[in-house]
Order: C-alpha cells, then sequence, then structure tokens
C-alpha cells in the first residue's frame, strides 16, 4: 500500500458521460498530480495542485476539471466523455520539499476508465 | 513540451543477464527518477538521482545522472522474472515542479 488512495478502481461508463475520479494522497503530502496512461503509452501530466491550489497544468482537455478540498484530497471530473478517454488515470502526490531535494512521487493504483 | 526519450523500447532477456536502458532530454534536469511498474498498478520509486555525475545503486538496480544533466541510464544486473514490467526514467527541474516521463522501457525475463 502506497499510502495514496484511488476510487474506483475500475469504471466503465458510456459516451457522453461524466465521470469523477477521486485521491487521497499520502498522509502530509500537500501536492497531488494527476496522470494519464493510455494502453502502452507513457505517462501524460494533466494537472497539479498545491494545498488546494492549481500550480501547473499539462495537456489536459478543457472537457476535463480537477480540484483540491481543503482536507487535500483532489477529484478528477471528465465530461463528455469519448471512446479516446479510455485510460488508466493516476494520481500521485509528494511532500513538501526541504532545500536540496526534490523528492519523487508516490502513485496510487490508478483508475481504470473504460467508455463504450 | 519536454520530451524524454526513453530507449530500448522493449527487451526480451534471458534470466540471469544484465540489461541496461537509458533516457535523454533536450532540455536540462536537476533531478532524475526511475520507476517501475508492475501490471495493473501504479509506478514505484526505483531510484533517485539528485546530483550531476551521481551513481546511485539499489541492490541489483544502479542508476547514473548524467554529467550535462540531459541523460541518465539504468542498469539491472542479474536479471531475475520478478523483474518483468515496464521502467520509466522521469526527470524533474525543480522541487515540487511535475515529474516529465519517458516513455517507457518494456521489460521481459526468459526464465
Amino acid at each position: 500500500d502506497s499510502g495514496v488512495t484511488q476510487t474506483p478502481k475500475h469504471l466503465i461508463t458510456a459516451t457522453g458521460q461524466r465521470v469523477t475520479l477521486r485521491c487521497s494522497p499520502r498522509s502530509g503530502d500537500l501536492s497531488v498530480y494527476w496522470y494519464q496512461q493510455s494502453l502502452d503509452q507513457g505517462l501524460q501530466f494533466l494537472i497539479q495542485y498545491y494545498n488546494g491550489e492549481e500550480r501547473a497544468k499539462g495537456n489536459i482537455l478543457e472537457r476535463f476539471s480537477a480540484q483540491q478540498f481543503p482536507d487535500l484530497h483532489s477529484e478528477l471530473n471528465l465530461s463528455s466523455l469519448e471512446l479516446g478517454d479510455s485510460a488508466l488515470y493516476f494520481c500521485a502526490s509528494s511532500a513538501p520539499t526541504g532545500a536540496g531535494e526534490s523528492g519523487g512521487y508516490t502513485f496510487g493504483s490508478g483508475t481504470r476508465l473504460t467508455v463504450v | 513540451g519536454q520530451q524524454l526519450n526513453q530507449s530500448p523500447q522493449s527487451m526480451f532477456i534471458q534470466e540471469g543477464e544484465d540489461v541496461s536502458m537509458n533516457c535523454t532530454s533536450s532540455s536540462i534536469f536537476n533531478t532524475w527518477l526511475w520507476y517501475k511498474q508492475d501490471p495493473g498498478e501504479g509506478p514505484v520509486l526505483l531510484i533517485a538521482l539528485y546530483k550531476a555525475g551521481e551513481l546511485t545503486s539499489n541492490g541489483r538496480l544502479t542508476a547514473q545522472f548524467g554529467i550535462t544533466r540531459k541523460d541518465s541510464f539504468l542498469n539491472i544486473s542479474a536479471s531475475i522474472p520478478s523483474d518483468v514490467g515496464i521502467y520509466f526514467c522521469a526527470g524533474q527541474q525543480n522541487a515540487g515542479n511535475m515529474l516529465t516521463f519517458g516513455g517507457g522501457t518494456r521489460l521481459m525475463v526468459k526464465p
């Protein structure tokens, strides 16, 4: 158990629908990152939140949005779903960094989204 | 956007063989990391490198942070079947920033 919890583990939904993916970061971590991994593809950065505020945005579609709540959990909302949105969605968290140490992320187990 | 070129894309080796994979970038990174992803799971951090030229080991794994800060390699010695998975390099420019990932190296080990 990495300490990063993602729910649900699997999600099957129809095109045009909207879903919400949830992530609880590791205890003490303030940053949450969302990544998309399509079949046999690498990890594409979507968005980062730090202590409730958006910090960085990657190749995130306008149909997608996210937020981080005061208890630091985060939600990724995907709307008007298309077949091509089928992918693994990972959440990762990282600790506040001290001087000289960047630190890696800790990933959750992911949510596998299938759009039919 | 930034790109990390990771090679090879896949490797099929015999148990006991050594493995080498690398990542190159057109941009400088101040941190290089190597992750392993097992099927159906999230990536797990293997090794983190923080200084140019640094060579770090973790058991049978050895990774180096290139002196130009634009590349890194990962070696696995005496491979075993549980080494099977996808290995990703990742670069980070500054603390707290996003990670940029390479495309992954899929490793298959024949017993």
